[in-house]
C-alpha cells in the first residue's frame, strides 16, 4: 500500500496568512494526488485534484503543486472560513490512501 | 438539488450484519462510478471501496474483503453497502462519495451514517 504522510499535522496562522501543507508519498504516484478540506461535523470537500486542478467552485486562493513523490496545498490569504482539517490523497493504485490529516486554526 | 444521502447506520453488535444505503439524486447516478469512504471517530479517513458506474468491477480495501460488498440498483439511484462479520474496528462514519471524472476523486460526498460495533 501507498503511504501519505502529511505536515505538519497542525498549524495556527492569521487570516490573510500564507499557508503551506506538504504531503509525500511513499513511492512515486506521477500526479495522481488530491486534496480535501474537512470542517467539523461536516463531509470532506473536494478542493484539488491531480495535484494542481481547482475543483469547480473552490476559491482562487487554493492552489496545488507537486508530482511524484512530494506535493504542496497552498492556502495564500488565509481567512477565518478555511479553519478545517485538509488531507491528501493518492489515486495512483487501490487502495486509494489518505494522509493523516492537517488541522488549520486561526492564530 | 445534487445530492448523495446514506441511511441504516446504528449499533450493532460484533459478528452481526448490517446494511447501509445511499440514495442519489440532481444527477445521472447511473453513469457515476461511487465510493465508500469511513471516518473513525476523531481519526482520519479511510477507503473502503469502489463499484463502477454499470457495478461490473467492485475493489476493497484489504481489512473489508470478503465481508463487506458494494452493489448498486441503477434503476433506483441507490447504493448499498453490505456489511457482514462486523468487528469492533469497523466503528466509523460512513460515507458513499461519487467518483470525480478521474474515477480516483471524490467529488461529491454524502453527509455521512455512523456505525457503531460493540456489544
Amino acid at each position: 500500500d501507498i503511504q501519505m504522510t502529511q505536515s505538519p499535522s497542525s498549524l495556527s496562522a492569521s487570516v490573510g496568512d500564507r499557508v503551506t501543507i506538504t504531503c509525500r508519498a511513499s513511492q512515486t504516484i506521477s500526479t495522481y494526488l488530491n486534496w480535501y478540506q474537512q470542517k467539523p461535523g461536516k463531509a470532506p470537500k473536494l478542493l484539488i485534484f491531480v495535484a494542481s486542478s481547482l475543483q469547480s467552485g473552490v476559491p482562487s486562493r487554493f492552489s496545488g503543486s507537486g508530482s511524484g513523490t512530494d506535493f504542496t496545498l497552498t492556502i495564500s490569504n488565509l481567512q477565518a472560513e478555511d479553519v478545517a482539517t485538509y488531507y491528501c490523497q493518492q489515486g495512483y493504485s487501490t487502495p486509494l490512501t489518505f494522509g493523516g490529516g492537517t488541522k488549520v486554526e486561526i492564530k | 438539488q445534487v445530492q448523495l444521502v446514506e441511511s441504516g447506520g446504528g449499533v450493532v453488535q460484533p459478528g452481526r450484519s448490517l446494511r447501509l444505503s445511499c440514495a442519489a439524486s440532481g444527477f445521472t447516478f447511473s453513469r457515476s462510478a461511487v465510493h465508500w469512504v469511513r471516518q473513525a471517530p476523531g481519526k482520519g479517513l479511510e477507503w473502503v471501496g469502489f463499484i463502477s458506474y454499470d457495478g461490473t468491477k467492485e475493489y476493497y480495501t484489504d481489512s473489508v474483503k470478503g465481508r463487506f460488498t458494494i452493489s448498486r440498483d441503477n434503476s433506483k439511484n441507490t447504493l448499498s453497502l453490505q456489511m457482514n462479520s462486523l468487528k469492533a474496528e469497523d466503528t466509523a462514519m460512513y460515507f458513499c462519495a461519487r467518483a470525480h471524472v478521474t474515477l480516483v476523486a471524490f467529488d461529491l460526498w454524502g453527509q455521512g451514517t455512523m456505525v457503531t460495533v460493540s456489544s
